[in-house]
C-alpha cells in the first residue's frame, strides 16, 4: 500500500484559512488522493478527492503538486466545527482505503 | 436520517462473551465495509462485501470474527470469545455502485472488561 505522511497536529484560528499538507512520494500514476475527516465521536466523513488536477467543492479545495508527490487540503475559512482529524489516503482502483493516524486540527476561537 | 446506521452505539461485555453488531447501509449501496479503530489511530480495514458476497478479509480478522450480509442489505459482525484487545470502535461504511466514496456510520464502541 502506498504511504502518506502528515503532521500529527495543527492549529488554526477561526475564520482563517488552513492548509493541511500531505506527502506521498511513492504515489503511483493511478493512485487517487482522498481526504476524509473525523469529527469527535463520529465516523469519518468524505471531504474531497483528486487525481492530477486541483479540485474544489463546497467543503474544501485540494491542491496537488505537479509531480504528485505532495498535496494540500485547503479549508478556506476555518470554523470551530472543522476541528477534527484529517486523513490523507492514496487509493488505486479496487483497493481498500488504508488510513494513517492523520492530522488533528484544532481551531481556536 | 438516511445515512449508515449502526447498532448498538455502545456495548460493554465481559471477556469470553460473544457480541454481535449490526450495520444498515444507505439504501441501494452495493458495497459494505467493516473497520476497527483504536484510540489515536485511523480506522483499519477488516472486511468488505459486494452485495451478499464477502470479497476480502484482512488478516486482522481472526477466526473469532465473522461477518455476514445475507441478503445484500444489512450486515452483522460477530466476535466470539471476546478478549480485552477487542476493545475498539467498530465502523461500517457503504459505497454506491460506480463510486469510490465511502459513507461511514457513527460506529459501535466495544468495551471488553
Amino acid at each position: 500500500d502506498a504511504k502518506t505522511t502528515q503532521p500529527n497536529s495543527m492549529e488554526s484560528n477561526e475564520e482563517e484559512p488552513v492548509h493541511l499538507p500531505c506527502n506521498h512520494s511513492t504515489i503511483s500514476g493511478t493512485d487517487y488522493i482522498h481526504w476524509y475527516r473525523q469529527l469527535p465521536s463520529q465516523g469519518p466523513e468524505y471531504v474531497i478527492h483528486g487525481l492530477t488536477s486541483n479540485v474544489n467543492n463546497r467543503m474544501a479545495s485540494l491542491a496537488i503538486a505537479e509531480d504528485r508527490k505532495s498535496s494540500t487540503l485547503i479549508l478556506h475559512r476555518a470554523t470551530l466545527r472543522d476541528a477534527a482529524v484529517y486523513y490523507c489516503i492514496l487509493r488505486n482502483y479496487g483497493q481498500n482505503f488504508v488510513f494513517g493516524p492523520g492530522t488533528r486540527l484544532s481551531v481556536l476561537p | 436520517d438516511t445515512g449508515v446506521s449502526q447498532d448498538p452505539r455502545h456495548k460493554i461485555t465481559k471477556r469470553g462473551q460473544n457480541v454481535t453488531f449490526r450495520c444498515d447501509p444507505i439504501s441501494e449501496h452495493n458495497r459494505l465495509y467493516w473497520y476497527r479503530q483504536t484510540l489515536g489511530q485511523g480506522p483499519e480495514f477488516l472486511t468488505y462485501f459486494q452485495n451478499e458476497a464477502q470479497l476480502e478479509k484482512s488478516r486482522l480478522l481472526s477466526d473469532r470474527f465473522s461477518a455476514e450480509r445475507p441478503k445484500g442489505s444489512f450486515s452483522t459482525l460477530e466476535i466470539q470469545r471476546t478478549e480485552q484487545g477487542d476493545s475498539a470502535m467498530y465502523l461500517c461504511a457503504s459505497t454506491p455502485r460506480g463510486e469510490s466514496i465511502q459513507y461511514f456510520g457513527a460506529g459501535t464502541r466495544l468495551s471488553v472488561l
